[in-house]
């Protein structure tokens, strides 16, 4: 069955910090596409990235980067020199690729306090 | 707009009341997901679309939950005799096509409160 783990409920940093968030996810699918989504107070979703299961190439994004390590079933999400607009929750998910309609399973999300 | 609209924003409900929640989403978006995020239950799918039909309403919690989707287009859930465990935000998500591979892009969400 498919599952996301994110095992920190909540992050307290201070401004300039690196923070890293944790994702640990299950699939029997040998294909399968792994998201993370930030959402602020505001309490809309905000897509950050996507990686499928046979690309497992590290990705930055300016302060973002991100870790996909098939072997460990990880794909964690490093922020940075951190800054008080970091602040969200965020959610890793999954989608399976087979006969699912490309449905999100969410972790139970992450969140972050960045305090100045 | 360019975005997934919601509507209500907020809805405020009475126990055993029906209630009708809007989702419009982009434009030329042929799938289209329902989501609760609930305190005790964090964010699960409830429902998805592609085109006016569902093919996966395995998330749905109870038979009081229905949802349709008409040309293609806009999509209504309805939760008829609320309970107060249907208090949650119920989010919509819209995507170009089921691939599974594409980015959700989604909507601000409509409170649910059920008194």
């Amino acid at each position: 069955a498919q599952k996301v783990t994110q095992a920190q409920t909540e992050i307290s940093v201070v401004e300039k910090e690196d923070v890293t968030l944790d994702c640990v996810y299950e699939t029997r699918d040998t294909t399968y596409y792994l998201f993370w989504y930030k959402q602020p107070p505001s309490g809309e979703l905000v897509f950050l990235i996507r990686r499928n299961s046979f690309d497992e190439q590290n990705e930055i994004s300016g302060r973002y980067s991100w870790n996909f390590q098939k072997s460990t079933s990880s794909f964690n999400f490093t922020i940075t020199a951190s800054q008080v607009v970091d602040s969200a929750v965020y959610f890793c998910a999954l989608s399976e690729a087979e006969n699912q309609g490309g449905k999100l399973i969410f972790g139970q999300g992450t969140e972050l306090s960045v305090k100045p | 707009g360019a975005g997934v609209s919601q509507s209500p924003s907020n809805k405020v409900t009475e126990k055993g009341k029906d209630v009708e929640l809007r989702c419009d989403p982009i434009s030329g978006h042929t799938a289209l997901y329902w989501y609760r995020q609930s305190l005790g239950q964090g964010l699960e799918f409830l429902i998805y679309f592609q085109g006016n039909s569902a093919p996966d309403k395995s998330g749905l919690p109870s038979d009081r939950f229905s949802a349709e989707r008409t040309g293609g287009s806009v999509s209504t859930l309805t939760i008829q005799r609320t309970q107060q465990e249907d208090s949650a935000v119920y989010l919509c998500a819209s995507t170009i096509d089921i691939g599974g591979y594409n980015e959700q892009f989604f909507g601000p969400g409509t409170r649910l409160t059920v008194l």
